[in-house]
C-alpha cells in the first residue's frame, strides 16, 4: 500500500521557536491532510490541502502541498506550550472505493519547553 | 454535540476471548473507519465503510471483523484476540463525499491490552 514518511520523528524546542516538519511519499497524492493528536485524544484535523503548490494557513500553522504532489510541509511559527502533541500527515487513496483508504505518516512528536 | 463515541475506553482481556469495541456517530456521516495506533507506526487503517452494508479492508485487517448494519454504528470485532493486537484503537467518521469536509472526526480511543 501507499506509505508516508514523516520527519523528524521528534522535536524538542524552546517556546517561541519556529517548527518545520515534512512528509514524503513514493506515490502521488491528490490531497494532503495534517492532523494533531493531544495526549489521550484522537487526532484533530488542522489543515487540508487539495492542489499542488497550495499554501494554506490556520493561525500560526502553515502547510504546503508540494509541486511534485509527493510531499507536504507543515510549519508552526512562534511555538507555545499548547503546541505539544503528535503531528500526522495523511493522504487518501485516489478514486473509487480507494477514496476511503486514508494513509497516515508515522507522526512527529513535538515537545515545547517553556 | 457532534461526536464519535467509542466504548470501552480501556479493556484488558485474555487471549482468545471474543470482544467487540463499539463505535457510534451522531453526524449522519456515510464514511466510518477503524485505525490502530502503535508507537513509531502512526495510525494504520484496519477497515473502512463507505456506507451501510459496504465495508472494505484497510492496510491491517487480519484478525478483525466489522459490520455496518446501520449508518450510525460501526463495531470492531476481535473473534480471537492475540497479544499482538494490544494497541490503541480509534474510530473515525466523515461526510466523505464533500471534499471540503475532509475533516474526519475521531473518537477518543480504546486502549486494548490482550494478555
Amino acid at each position: 500500500g501507499q506509505q508516508l514518511n514523516q520527519s523528524p520523528q521528534s522535536m524538542f524546542i524552546q517556546e517561541g521557536e519556529d517548527v518545520s516538519m515534512n512528509c514524503t511519499s513514493s506515490s502521488i497524492f491528490n490531497t494532503w491532510l495534517w492532523y494533531k493528536q493531544e495526549p489521550g485524544e484522537g487526532p484533530v484535523l488542522l489543515i487540508a490541502l487539495y492542489k499542488a503548490g497550495e499554501l494554506t494557513s490556520n493561525g500560526r500553522l502553515t502547510a504546503q502541498f508540494g509541486i511534485t504532489r509527493k510531499d507536504s510541509f507543515l510549519n508552526i511559527s512562534a511555538s507555545i506550550p499548547s503546541d505539544v502533541g503528535i503531528y500526522f500527515c495523511a493522504g487518501p487513496g485516489a478514486g473509487g472505493t480507494s477514496y476511503g483508504k486514508l494513509t497516515f505518516g508515522q507522526g512527529t512528536i513535538l515537545t515545547v519547553h517553556p | 454535540e457532534a461526536q464519535v463515541t467509542q466504548n470501552p475506553r480501556y479493556l484488558i482481556t485474555v487471549t482468545g476471548k471474543k470482544l467487540t469495541v463499539t463505535c457510534s456517530q451522531n453526524m449522519n456521516h456515510e464514511y466510518m473507519s477503524w485505525y490502530r495506533q502503535d508507537p513509531g507506526l502512526g495510525l494504520r487503517q484496519i477497515y473502512y465503510s463507505m456506507n451501510v452494508e459496504v465495508t472494505d479492508k484497510g492496510d491491517v485487517p487480519e484478525g478483525y471483523k466489522v459490520s455496518r448494519k446501520e449508518k450510525r454504528n460501526f463495531p470492531l470485532i476481535l473473534e480471537s484476540p492475540s497479544p499482538n493486537q494490544t494497541s490503541l484503537y480509534f474510530c473515525a467518521s466523515s461526510k466523505l463525499r464533500d471534499r471540503a469536509n475532509y475533516g474526519y472526526t475521531f473518537g477518543s480511543g480504546t486502549r486494548l491490552t490482550v494478555v
